[in-house]
């Protein structure tokens, strides 16, 4: 049982260039989340996913695309990267039911130059 | 717009002390609300989750919950040197059943 996993751990990318980061859960979960984290901003939402099928604008959406691929993966797209977009990126997974307890996969680190 | 306020810190304990951490929130009609820990450069990870007013124990951590005043806070008993890391406050407001706002996070540093 894994969790959440992303891939890559690092990434740099020239300013214009495109990428995306996957992600994949094995908990069954149906809602799926991408942060990103940038110091003294705490986590702020990009996009989010409720269930296989549907996606939703989150805080900061501008520059990024998101597609939910099946119930398992959520990955992020960046068209035309900026250096405004150099970050720390977090997919996410909420558990169901009565509590809505969210795991995080161990991130990614993006540097736009 | 719903927000959630953490002291960005750092805040500083003797190995041994009572951390003692606090997040307020605007949102009055929020329902859920979570602590988690992130150490650097790792990813957040759950600690506790409370639910309703009052207090919740889990080991050395101690969540409470005051819906009326809007706080909740997180109490960190007989803090070790391996507790310094950044607590993020977390809530689900209402109408938002899947979406966590997340406060900026307190940099915790238990000195030995």
């Amino acid at each position: 049982n894994a969790g959440v996993t992303q891939t890559p751990k690092f990434q740099v990318l020239k300013t214009g260039q495109s990428m995306t980061l996957q992600c994949a859960q094995d908990m069954n979960h149906n809602s799926m989340y991408w942060y990103r984290q940038d110091p003294g901003m705490g986590l702020r939402l990009i996009y989010y996913s409720a269930s296989e099928g549907t996606t939703d604008k989150g805080e900061v959406p501008n520059g990024y695309n998101v597609s939910r691929l099946n119930k398992r993966e959520f990955s992020l797209r960046l068209e035309s990267a900026a250096p405004s977009q150099t970050s720390v990126y977090f997919c996410a997974s909420l558990s169901g039911g009565s509590s809505y307890e969210q795991y995080f996969g161990p991130g990614t680190r993006l540097t736009v130059t | 717009q719903k927000e959630v306020e953490q002291n960005s810190g750092p805040l500083s304990v003797p190995e041994g002390a009572i951390a003692s951490l606090n997040c307020t929130y605007s949102d009055r009609g929020s329902q859920s609300f979570f602590w988690y820990r992130q150490y650097s450069g790792k990813s957040p990870e759950l600690i506790m989750s409370i639910y309703s007013n009052g207090d919740k124990e889990d080991g050395r951590f101690t969540a409470q919950l005051n819906k009326a005043s809007q706080y909740v806070s997180l109490l960190i008993r007989d803090s070790q040197p391996s507790d310094s890391a950044t607590y993020l406050c977390a809530v689900i407001s209402s109408g938002s059943a899947r979406q966590l706002t997340f406060g900026s996070g307190t940099q915790l540093t238990v000195l030995p």
